[in-house]
């Protein structure tokens, strides 16, 4: 597509349940990032993708969080027994390359899938 | 540790009246420094950045932004707002990105109303 994919864009959910969210990136590009947007604070960087690979991963608030890249492409932002915190934006990202080897390019995001844990 | 203030949560603005949207940041050596904007229903766009050189940095839709390392800032200008910039702004800075840390930590956001 042109631009970055989320879905759903909505997901209200109940606290316990598990959710994934996933993100398709612009074709052809290798960088990829998820970051959460909760009310009131700025966005949260959560994990980096280079390829299928996961160099930083220092952004998961916890262990019920997780993150999968396939094929270089479609990635997968998986929580496990969801909790009220949780509810936020979930934002994803894609680049041509990474930020370092364009020198700091450009992040094009997506419309963000929204969470509610009720 | 990196971090980014916007220390207006609000503005309002009178269109065609100028615009300066404040930013300030905490890193020892010259940060990479950028500023996207979210309208609503769309994701972040990209409006300008900044790493080196000229410390006044053009943009898309008429935005630039100046440098000031003695105040640690990176202020976003446009000289006439058109309603159309009504959006949320915000200011993010990459001081690893020399290194290979990709993250880039945003502030908390500035939104912008225009009024008629």
């Amino acid at each position: 597509g042109a631009g970055v994919s989320q879905s759903p864009s909505n997901k209200v959910t109940e606290k316990g349940k598990d959710v994934e969210l996933r993100c398709d990136p612009i074709s052809g590009h290798t960088a990829l990032y998820w970051y959460r947007q909760s009310l009131g604070q700025g966005l949260e960087f959560l994990i980096y993708f280079q390829g299928n690979s996961a160099p930083d991963k220092s952004g998961l608030p916890s262990d019920r969080f997780s993150a999968e890249r396939t094929g270089g492409s479609v990635s997968t932002l998986t929580i496990q027994r969801t909790q009220q915190e949780d509810s936020a934006v979930y934002l994803c990202a894609s680049s041509r390359r990474s930020l370092a080897g364009a020198i700091g390019g450009e992040l094009f995001f997506g419309e963000g899938s929204r969470l509610t844990v009720l | 540790a990196q971090s980014v203030t916007q220390p207006d949560i609000h503005i309002t603005v009178s269109e065609g009246a100028s615009l300066e949207l404040r930013c300030n940041y905490s890193y020892g050596a010259t940060p990479y420094l950028f500023w996207y904007v979210q309208s609503p229903g769309q994701g972040l766009q990209l409006l300008l950045k900044y790493f080196s050189g000229d410390t006044l940095v053009q943009g898309i839709k008429g935005f630039e932004a100046e440098f000031k390392r003695s105040q640690s800032s990176f202020n976003l200008r446009k000289p006439s707002v058109h309603w159309s910039d009504a959006a949320e702004y915000f200011c993010a800075v990459g001081a690893g990105i020399l290194f290979g840390n990709e993250k880039l930590t945003f502030g908390t956001g500035t939104r912008l109303t225009i009024i008629p």
